[in-house]
């Protein structure tokens, strides 16, 4: 049980473009789902916190702007990059909970490349 | 400042051994704390977590140690096999109510067959 699904695991795309990431709780109802990115060989650092129907809340130094959340749904949330740049290539991961007391449980991350 | 971290950034272990993997947390408020394993190219596992009014918890093969006088957590793994190769993190939540943990470091594994 607990199962993310984070779709695409891949993606390369040009300077410019707008990139949209998928994670899906596929047996529970993900009351909170949190978005991560990591760079190589590094921890995981929390881009934002978002519950289900409501706006998301970003860490510091986190651009709302160029990393939109939508979490409309207790099963699905979107991270939308914005006009991505090389500098956005990184790992994105997210993960979701249930409720307030059970674990996050993590997708597989979606690698980002931008050219 | 508040952190986490870890004492070792790489462990490397004979198999059959046992692994003993350790995290340090500055903020004696934080009330649960969890053991993650990231493999190459893939999202955190759960492994074990621990609420602070433990000292230890045991799973399969995995068991998390807690010293809150020290503010110490351990990740001991029994046995261990070529498939444990990993990095470890562990994660804090850092004061109740909080929504979001905070991760270490992170350990790299490396089992010797």
């Amino acid at each position: 049980g607990a199962v993310v699904s984070q779709h695409p695991s891949w993606v390369i795309c040009k300077s410019g473009t707008s990139v949209k990431i998928e994670c899906r709780s596929l047996d529970f109802q993900a009351t909170t789902m949190f978005w991560y990115r990591q760079f190589p060989k590094q921890s995981l650092m929390l881009m934002a916190t978002s519950n289900e129907g409501s706006k998301a809340t970003y860490e510091q130094g986190v651009e709302k702007d160029k990393f939109l959340i939508n979490h409309a749904s207790l099963t699905l949330s979107t991270l939308t990059v914005t006009s991505a740049h090389p500098e956005d290539s990184s790992f994105y991961i997210c993960s979701a909970r249930e409720g307030e007391v059970r674990p996050q449980h993590f997708g597989d991350g979606t690698r980002l490349s931008i050219l | 400042g508040e952190s986490v971290g870890l004492h070792l950034p790489t462990l490397s272990v004979q198999e059959g051994d046992n692994s003993i993997i350790n995290c340090a947390y500055s903020n004696s408020a934080s009330d649960y704390f969890i053991w993650y394993k990231q493999e190459s190219g893939k999202g955190p596992q759960f492994i074990i977590d621990i609420r602070s009014n433990m000292d230890k918890r045991q799973g399969q093969r995995v068991t998390v140690l807690l010293n809150k006088t020290v503010k110490h957590l351990s990740l001991q793994i029994a046995a261990t096999q070529p498939g444990d190769s990993a990095v470890y993190f562990c994660a804090e939540k850092k004061r109740a109510g909080a929504n979001n943990l905070f991760f270490g470091t992170g350990t790299r594994l490396t089992v010797i067959p």
